[in-house]
């Protein structure tokens, strides 16, 4: 596609639930990246995808929290038992080949609130 | 770990007046800074910057790091209305992986006609 796409862009669930977040890079993107995003606040990597693999998932908060890859395209961050505190704009961001000289294209976000 | 942080934190000017945006970043091996511009939601790419001293330029933005003093500044120039945006800025260390961006809290910048 022309660039990074989520869906839905806005998602409301209660406490408690257990909510997907979709990401569909730019095509032909090998690196795809999650980010967290807070009011007032600069985004916060959350997990790193090279491929089908996780190559460094230590920015996801707890257990809670899973992101997959099963065909190295779409991604989908899932989170168990959501909280309050979970309540955030979700970025996914991919670039060409994960390298330290590419560019990451960001996508626009779904915005998760935690009722 | 990584950090990054920026100033001033809001910024309101006139149409035709020229900003600078600063970022300065304390990072476990120094690998990229970078400049992105964020409207509604998707944060935009501006500027890569790897190498000290050189300045990158496009249109009427342009920046420069100084890997010495460990801070780079976003110049804007003739400000427009369209230029409202918070402005973010984020560096690439080998702290955790190759690809974590740490981002800073971003300036708010705002244009008035």
């Amino acid at each position: 596609g022309a660039g990074v796409s989520q869906t839905p862009s806005n998602k409301v669930t209660e406490k408690g639930k257990y909510v997907e977040l979709r990401c569909d890079p730019i095509s032909g993107h090998t690196a795809l990246y999650w980010y967290r995003q807070s009011l007032g606040q600069g985004p916060e990597f959350l997990i790193y995808f090279q491929g089908t693999g996780a190559a460094d998932d230590s920015g996801l908060p707890n257990d809670r929290f899973f992101a997959v890859r099963p065909e190295g395209s779409v991604s989908t961050l899932k989170i168990q038992r959501t909280e309050r505190g979970d309540s955030a704009v979700y970025l996914c961001a991919s670039s060409l080949r994960g390298s330290s000289t590419d560019t990451q294209y960001f996508g626009p976000g779904t915005r998760l609130t935690v009722l | 770990e990584d950090k990054v942080v920026q100033s001033p934190l809001s910024l309101v000017v006139h149409e035709g007046d020229t900003v600078t945006l600063n970022c300065s970043y304390e990072v476990t091996n120094f690998r990229s800074l970078l400049w992105y511009k964020q409207e509604k939601k998707a944060p935009t790419f501006l500027f890569m910057l790897t190498s000290s001293g050189i300045e990158k330029k496009s249109g009427r933005l342009s920046s420069i790091l100084d890997k010495k003093e460990l801070f780079s500044i976003l110049n804007i120039t003739a400000t427009q209305t369209g230029d409202s945006a918070v402005y973010l800025c984020a560096v690439e260390g080998s702290s955790g992986s190759a690809r974590q961006l740490t981002f800073g809290s971003g300036t708010q910048l705002t244009v008035l006609p």
